[in-house]
C-alpha cells in the first residue's frame, strides 16, 4: 500500500508558527509533495523534496526524512490567508511509471 | 500564468447516463492526469496520460471510464454510465516533464449524479 498520515486537523494564532507532520510508506518512494488546498478550490503546489534535509520557500519550509518516512511542512509568521487543507503526497515510482498519491490532508485553522 | 481549465465547472446528470467532463491543459506539458476528491474526502488518483496513451490507472478507474485527447489540446475523460457513487469534485492535472514534476491542477468539475 501507499499509505500517508497526517493529523485531520490543526489549529495555530495568526503570527505563530505551525509544523505539519506526515508519514508515508517508503517503498518505491520517488519524492515528497506538499499542496495546499482551500475549500471548494484545485490543489496548488507548495513544495517538493527528493534529498534528505529542510527546502525553504519564503514562509514555507519542507523537511525529509527518507529513512523515516516522515516529512513536515513548516508555516512561519502564520495568516489568516492560510487557513486550508495542507495536503502531503508521496511520488511513487514502479514498472517504469509514476503515481502521484495524497494523504486526507490536514485542516489548518489560523485564529486571530 | 498559464493555468488548466476545465468545463463545465458543475454538471448534474442522472444514474446511468453518460457525461464527458472537459480539460485543457497548459500548452507545453507533455502529462495529463485526473483526480477525484468526493466531498470531505482525499485526493484520488485516476489516470495519468501520456504521448497518447494511458500510462498508469487506479483501481478507481474501471471499464466504465475512459480518457482521451481528441486534438492538440483538449484531455477529456468519460464517464459511461454514472452511477450515485461518482458524485465527486473531478481534477484534470498536467506537468512538463511527469515523473517529479509538479502537476498544475485546474479547478475542477463538480459533479453530481442524482
Amino acid at each position: 500500500g501507499q499509505n500517508i498520515d497526517q493529523p485531520t486537523e490543526m489549529t495555530a494564532t495568526e503570527g505563530a508558527i505551525v509544523q505539519i507532520n506526515c508519514t508515508y510508506q517508503t517503498s518505491g518512494f520517488n519524492g515528497l509533495f506538499w499542496y495546499q488546498q482551500h475549500a471548494g478550490e484545485a490543489p496548488t503546489f507548495l513544495s517538493y523534496n527528493v534529498l534528505d534535509g529542510l527546502e525553504e520557500k519564503g514562509r514555507f519550509s519542507s523537511f525529509l526524512s527518507r529513512s523515516k518516512g516522515y516529512s513536515y511542512l513548516l508555516l512561519k509568521e502564520l495568516q489568516m490567508k492560510d487557513s486550508a487543507s495542507y495536503l502531503c503526497s508521496r511520488l511513487y515510482s514502479g514498472a517504469g511509471s509514476y503515481q502521484l498519491t495524497f494523504g486526507k490532508g490536514t485542516k489548518l485553522s489560523v485564529i486571530p | 500564468e498559464p493555468e488548466v481549465t476545465q468545463t463545465p465547472s458543475h454538471q448534474v446528470t442522472q444514474m446511468g447516463q453518460e457525461v464527458i467532463l472537459r480539460c485543457v491543459p497548459i500548452s507545453n506539458h507533455l502529462y495529463f492526469y485526473w483526480y477525484r476528491q468526493i466531498l470531505g474526502q482525499k485526493v484520488e488518483f485516476l489516470v495519468s496520460f501520456y504521448n497518447n496513451e494511458i500510462s498508469e490507472k487506479s483501481e478507481i478507474f474501471d471499464d466504465q471510464f475512459s480518457v482521451e485527447r481528441p486534438d492538440g489540446s483538449n484531455f477529456t475523460l468519460k464517464i459511461r454510465s454514472t452511477k450515485l457513487e461518482d458524485s465527486a469534485m473531478y481534477f484534470c492535472a498536467s506537468s512538463d516533464r511527469g515523473g517529479n514534476s509538479p502537476l498544475h491542477f485546474g479547478n475542477g468539475t463538480r459533479l453530481t449524479v442524482t
